[in-house]
């Protein structure tokens, strides 16, 4: 069993709908990120939690640490979110990340 | 600040041959991390730094694999001598001591090695 496990792998969409990825985890973290990466490879940081919720624009993420479980969720969805988005976490002992698999998300016009 | 820099972009070079990549952290940042990420395994550290030193190297695959960072804005990640297998794409993040403080990913070199 993956230490971050995240669902779906897979997600198709249509414009405007509400989406949302989940990820739980079976570690001690302090942190846990939502990262966002593009056809092309560049990774870019959309959230960095250690409790409760963040807003960016049309993105939230909110975490759960007693259930050890977070969820990106993402209002009026547009083709250009189309990305895999990536859950990983720190773990409280270190400072390396670990990571989920992994979303893809398929927005469609 | 121009995020963190790596070069190349990408590599490709000669089963047998030796590859060096390059990455420039955020000024400031003290921690620097080396990742691979490959379809079948996903991301995977291979190897981080604080302050210059290495911390945690278990994810570096073999001996063919080192890393440096001898000051604190440049570190190296060679592959010597390099295998089909290990091609992928590799990243380095940099991120500041303190738990508020998030990680900065470079663009990644792509490496192809046939």
């Amino acid at each position: 069993k993956n230490e971050v496990e995240q669902s779906p792998q897979n997600l198709t969409a249509q414009e405007g709908e509400f989406i949302t990825i989940n990820c739980s985890y079976s570690v001690g973290i302090s942190a846990l990120h939502w990262l966002q990466q593009h056809p092309g490879g560049g990774i870019v940081s959309l959230f960095m939690l250690s409790s409760g919720k963040k807003k960016h624009g049309r993105l939230i993420a909110t975490i759960n640490i007693q259930e050890k479980h977070s969820s990106l969720h993402i209002t009026a969805s547009h083709p250009r979110d189309s990305a895999v988005y990536i859950c990983a976490v720190k773990e409280t002992s270190g400072s390396r990340l670990t990571f989920g698999e992994g979303t893809q998300l398929t927005v469609n016009p | 600040d121009a995020g963190v820099i790596q070069s190349p972009r990408h590599e490709v070079t000669e089963m047998g041959q030796e590859v060096t990549l390059r990455c420039k952290p955020i000024s400031g940042h003290d921690y620097l991390f080396w990742y691979r990420q490959t379809m079948m395994r996903g991301l995977e550290l291979l190897i981080y730094f604080n302050n210059n030193v290495p911390i945690d190297d278990s994810g570096m695959p073999e001996d063919r694999f080192s890393a440096k960072m001898p000051n604190a804005s440049f570190s190296t990640l060679k592959i010597q001598p390099s295998e089909p297998r290990d091609s992928a794409v590799y990243f380095c993040a940099s991120s500041r001591t303190g738990v508020s403080y998030g990680y900065t990913f470079g663009s990644g070199t792509r490496l192809t090695v046939v």
